[in-house]
């Protein structure tokens, strides 16, 4: 299974409004509603930001938000918030090897 | 309140074994799937193997398929990770994570260092 395409990296300045977008194929992101995104500051462990493409966890800002058209999911901030700068990935349901991760992209608030 | 405390891991040699456990706390752990995913130093997260709440059912990923082992005992709410034939790609972190739908809690994760 190979992985999800992101973009390395993304940047913004506080206020403003990102997407970062999660390629996959029509055997993980087009075919199931099983996208979840993790927030990962350095050091630390990954944090589930999204899942089911859009639902957000109890305690997740509502700046974040998720969507998927076909096989690409894409993970939106607005109002960036310093804070918000951190690494994101993507993951889909795959089937039989059940997880496939992104890349990672690298978000830089300016 | 959900904590998950990987241990086990260290400094292994070439073809050594290490065996990781995971700590359960704060939910019913024999309700839920769990998974093993690895972030190698600098790179991306991998997933590397999942196990049903009642462990019949056990998948892996193609890296680690026929040298990883994944099992848990949940009357001691603990998950593990048995790995044999270690090779120098298998360095990362390795964190437990709770769920198959999508992965909820995460633990801190424990460094696996393979060489010599």
């Amino acid at each position: 299974q190979s992985a999800l395409t992101q973009p390395a990296s993304v940047s913004g300045s506080p206020g403003q409004s990102i997407t970062i977008s999660c390629t996959g194929t029509s055997s993980d992101v087009g075919s199931y509603n099983l996208v979840s995104w993790y927030q990962q500051h350095p050091g630390k462990a990954p944090k589930l930001m999204i899942y089911e493409v859009s639902k957000r966890p109890s305690g997740v800002s509502n700046r974040f938000s998720g969507s998927k058209s076909g096989n690409t999911a894409s993970l939106t901030i607005s109002g960036l918030q310093a804070e918000d700068e951190a690494d994101y990935y993507c993951c889909s349901y795959a089937g039989s090897s059940p997880w496939v991760f992104g890349g990672g992209t690298k978000l830089t608030v300016l | 309140e959900v904590q998950l405390v990987e241990s086990g891991g260290g400094l292994v040699q070439p073809g050594g074994s290490l065996r990781l456990s995971c700590a359960a706390s704060g939910f019913t752990f024999s309700s839920y799937e769990m998974n093993w995913v690895r972030q190698a130093p600098g790179k991306g997260l991998e997933w590397v193997s999942y196990i049903s709440s009642s462990g019949s059912t056990i998948y892996y990923a193609d890296s680690v398929k026929g040298r990883f082992t994944i099992s848990r005992d949940n009357a001691k709410n603990s998950l593990y990770l048995q790995m044999n034939s270690l090779r120098a790609e298998d360095t990362a972190v390795y964190y437990c994570a709770r769920g198959v739908r999508y992965l909820d809690y995460w633990g801190q994760g424990t460094l696996v260092t393979v060489s010599s």
